[in-house]
């Protein structure tokens, strides 16, 4: 079946460092490609999406393109900062016409530190 | 109007009570989604509606039990629950579009602790 597989974290960064979490994916026909992120306390945000090969999602500072040829979906960010502290999740919702539930990642957990 | 709406935001709950937990969208959004998220894990799905009607249950107690009354509301009735299903339930919805459902927006979510 489908599966998403993220870095394990947590991931404890200084501030203004660059940020890569890792994210690929194993899913028939091609599926579109999310980031979600938590904050704490609350539900989940669409950070980013990306919904064909080569595409690259980005917001907010984050970036990330979907690459077929290595089945990923990679999170970059230049320059982080301690409001980026959160959870956040990969997803893949598997493409055609039919409502096909989004699959999660586990989650890698950053934490910014002035 | 761009949100996904839960209420309440906080529930503590008896294992002999009854309790609903509600959500609310206008966005015109056609599939409206239950998943339940223990601590430190992803979000795992429960339910799912499209067009109101209930089209996916991932094999959730009975004590579990969706309604979807209208296309802007969805509601999760709790009876006789166990301490193990306090966690936080998480209601999102998404949009019909040509070729495809798009992301699936999340609301706040409800804290519930079973006692």
């Amino acid at each position: 079946g489908d599966s998403v597989t993220q870095m394990e974290g947590p991931v404890t960064l200084s501030e203004e460092a660059f940020l890569t979490i890792n994210c690929t994916y194993t899913a028939t026909g091609y599926p579109s490609l999310f980031w979600y992120v938590q904050y704490p306390g609350e539900g989940l945000q669409l950070l980013l999406k990306a919904t064909k090969a080569d595409d690259k999602g980005s917001n907010k500072g984050f970036e990330a393109t979907y690459r077929k040829e290595t089945t990923s979906f990679h999170l970059e960010k230049g320059s982080v900062q301690v409001s980026d502290s959160a959870v956040y999740f990969c997803a893949l919702r598997r493409g055609g016409s039919g409502n096909t539930p989004l699959v999660f990642g586990k989650g890698t957990r950053l934490s910014v530190i002035a | 109007d761009t949100e996904v709406t839960q209420t309440p935001k906080h529930l503590v709950m008896g294992m002999t009570n009854k309790k609903s937990l509600k959500c609310e969208q206008h966005m015109g959004h056609r599939a409206m989604y239950w998943y339940k998220q223990k601590a430190k894990k992803p979000p795992e799905l429960m339910f799912v509606y499209s067009y109101e009607k209930l089209s996916i249950n991932e094999s959730v107690p009975s004590r579990f039990s969706p309604e979807c009354p209208n296309s802007s509301l969805l509601n999760l009735h709790l009876h006789a629950l166990q301490p193990e299903d306090s966690a936080l339930y998480l209601c999102a919805s998404s949009l019909r579009r040509e070729g495809g459902w798009t992301e699936a927006f999340f609301g706040q979510g409800t804290r519930l602790t079973v006692v």
